[in-house]
């Protein structure tokens, strides 16, 4: 199930089952953004991303989703796996000077997948 | 190299005492940014460079926070002063513009 805890968000699921996280965001301007994983003592590592002008991006055994009316997206991992135990997080992706883009984190969640 | 090199990987510093952190962003990357991870929270984000340029540093919280890239390559985020509320990750990430957006794996800064 999905809980609340002090400081993360946190999904428990089994092996093999699949897992939906969400994240909500804050710019409506934002038009692009990135999924991140990040394992304990490790930055955190690029898994999928998705432009404003799309709904739905498949990878490998990822998908994310994207609601722009309300502002929100989902990372959906299909078959989870004990390796899959981290917390993932959502960024969107605002202009800056110069022409470059800043990743803005979310508060991100917690996954833990018991074997 | 083949990627965003952080260091120290670790660093304790008595209170009041001034750090130097490093980064070797990805070789050809034009933006680097500086982000501050606090236990349980997502990366904040610090400042930005464009090349040498520092062209956004509205997330430093103080003036004892001071980060520079000379020759648009290597970064340092230096910390003066330090107050135990400094302690965290301070994480580097690379880029070209809005692409290929890579992290380190951070310094993990604690102030005794």
């Amino acid at each position: 199930g999905e809980s609340v805890g002090l400081h993360l968000p946190t999904l428990s699921v089994q092996e093999g089952d699949n897992s939906i996280i969400n994240c909500a965001y804050s710019n409506s301007a934002s038009d692009y953004f990135i999924w991140y994983k990040q394992e304990s003592g490790k930055g955190p590592q690029f898994i999928i991303d998705i432009r404003s002008n799309m709904d739905k991006r498949q990878g490998q055994r990822v998908t994310v989703l994207l609601n722009k009316t309300v502002k929100h997206l989902s990372l959906q991992i299909a078959a989870t796996q004990p390796g899959d135990s981290a917390v993932y997080f959502c960024a969107e992706i605002r202009g800056a000077s110069g022409g470059s883009y800043i990743p803005t984190f979310g508060r991100g969640t917690s996954l833990i997948v018991h074997p | 190299g083949a990627g965003v090199s952080q260091s120290p990987r670790y660093k304790v510093a008595k209170r009041g005492q001034d750090v130097a952190l490093r980064c070797d962003p990805i070789s050809g990357h034009v933006s680097l940014f500086w982000y501050q991870q606090a236990l349980g929270q997502g990366p904040e984000f610090l400042t930005y460079f464009q090349n040498e340029a520092q062209l956004d540093k509205s997330g430093l919280p103080s003036d004892r926070f001071f980060a520079e890239r000379p020759e648009g390559s290597v970064s340092t985020l230096k910390i003066q002063r330090t107050q135990q509320e400094d302690s965290a990750v301070y994480l580097c990430a690379s880029s070209i513009f809005d692409r290929d957006y890579t992290f380190g794996s951070g310094t993990r800064l604690t102030v005794v």
